[in-house]
């Protein structure tokens, strides 16, 4: 029952330099999201999918791209790192609009 | 602007306290109102309400909608320290995802 699974758990950045982040999950949840929380702001969200080939911008996008290639896997890519990309990353999935979602643990990202 | 608004922000309280915790919002769409709790990682569910006056029980917690007066509450009854987390609210509203607006949390400490 692994559920959803992010890698890597922390990473340090230095600015200009590119990553992505991993999520997976093994559900067979068509909905997935990306959030990041920062002290005092809340979740936030990034990008979400709503299937496989579908992806969407959150309220948070610039400086991040996504695809959704299959419906276990939804990546979150950082272009080009900027300290104030510091935070915590969450990828979530959910079973269909409107239901409670799943998240994973978590990726602590610091960007020097 | 769609937003979500806990309060209070931190709580501290005896193990045995009961203790009521806030969310009230003003969103375009209102679909359901969730609450998550949040300890060292990552959300995990507790209650999604979508009717008002109906109740949410699950062992000491509780949960009620007003969707008339646009808010929920979250009561925990007869603490425990495993209690302490964050506690989180967010409202799901209308479009292709069912998109979360969170809140910025409240933060319980139950002390022995």
């Amino acid at each position: 029952n692994a559920g959803v699974t992010q890698t890597p758990k922390f990473q340090v950045l230095k600015t200009g330099q590119s990553m992505t982040l991993q999520c997976a999950q093994d559900m067979n949840h068509e909905y997935m999201s990306w959030y990041r929380q920062d002290p005092g702001m809340g979740l936030r969200l990034i990008h979400y999918s709503v299937g496989a080939g579908i992806t969407d911008q959150g309220e948070v996008p610039n400086g991040y791209n996504v695809s959704r290639s299959t419906t276990e896997d939804f990546p979150l890519r950082l272009l080009s790192a900027a300290p104030s990309q510091t935070s915590v990353y969450f990828c979530a999935s959910n079973r269909g609009r409107g239901q409670p979602q799943h998240f994973g643990d978590g990726t602590r990202l610091s960007i020097l | 602007e769609d937003k979500v608004v806990q309060s209070p922000l931190s709580l501290v309280v005896h193990e045995g306290d009961t203790v009521t915790l806030n969310c009230s919002y003003e969103v375009t769409n209102f679909r359901s109102l969730l609450w998550y709790k949040q300890e060292k990682k990552a959300p995990t569910f507790l209650f999604m309400l979508t009717s008002s006056g109906i109740e949410k029980k699950s062992g000491r917690l509780s949960s009620i909608l007003d969707k008339k007066e646009l808010f929920s509450i979250l009561n925990i009854t007869a603490t425990q320290t495993g209690d302490s987390a964050v506690y989180l609210c967010a409202v799901v509203v209308g479009g292709s995802q069912g998109n979360l607006i969170f809140g910025k949390g409240t933060k319980l400490s139950v002390k022995p």
